[in-house]
């Protein structure tokens, strides 16, 4: 089975900052990465898919990439509605593992 | 508009049985592959099944042999019997429709809350 490994597992930001979320993959899933943002409560929203892809609706300021073992989301500017927890998951192969999550917190 | 709709969580005991009911519109469940997700309180999130096209089902370790993930295509829904309950299943199960070829998350249901205590 694939692990999903993210970091950092909580994050501390400001408004306009541009914030890096990175996740590893424990063998190459290729661009099988998703990325996921959830907010207390809610279900969670996809926003990246294929490791680069911008899900139909999601602001441009969010940007995956990486391919291999080795991911990353970019938030280019932190707005007020970014502050969340986020979620890597590999769709390379089933069972499908997700990152243990990132929260990212308004300092 | 796609939307998925879940059903049949509750307070059950231990070594008890249930079945989660996701009623889906906007898309017909039989030519997509469908998928179960989970969230213990305050956790994250955990993959539990996914039945593909060819009624082909796969389970994490964790509930293999317990759970059974269906879909009946007439009513559009998919199902997760739930058999052999333990505490440690207690979480919100999410219904997710799974893009067919990359096999990504893009539609979620709300919820449904599944409670397992003595």
């Amino acid at each position: 089975d694939i692990q999903m490994t993210q970091s950092p597992s909580s994050l501390s930001a400001s408004v306009g900052d541009r914030v890096t979320i990175t996740c590893r993959a424990s063998q190459s899933i290729s661009s099988y990465l998703n990325w996921y943002q959830q907010k207390p409560g809610k279900a969670p929203k996809l926003l990246i898919f294929a490791a680069s892809s911008l899900q139909s609706g999601v602001p441009s300021r969010f940007r995956g990439s990486g391919s291999g073992t080795d991911f990353t989301l970019t938030i280019s500017s932190l707005q007020p509605a970014d502050f969340a927890t986020y979620y890597c998951q590999q769709s390379h192969s089933a069972p499908y593992s997700f990152g243990q999550g990132t929260k990212l917190e308004i300092k | 508009e796609v939307q998925l709709v879940e059903s049949g969580g509750g307070l059950n005991q231990p070594g008890g049985s249930l079945r989660l009911s996701c009623a889906a519109s906007g898309f017909t469940v039989s030519s997509n592959y469908m998928s179960w997700v989970r969230q213990a309180p305050g956790k994250g999130l955990n993959w539990v099944s996914v039945i593909y096209s060819g009624n082909n089902t796969f389970y994490a370790e964790s509930v293999k042999g317990r759970f059974t993930i269906s879909r009946d295509n007439s009513n559009n829904t998919v199902y997760l019997q739930m058999n052999s309950l333990r505490v440690e299943d207690t979480a919100v199960y999410y219904c997710v429709r799974v893009h067919r070829y990359d096999a990504y998350f893009d539609y979620w249901g709300q919820g449904t809350l599944v409670t397992v205590s003595s």
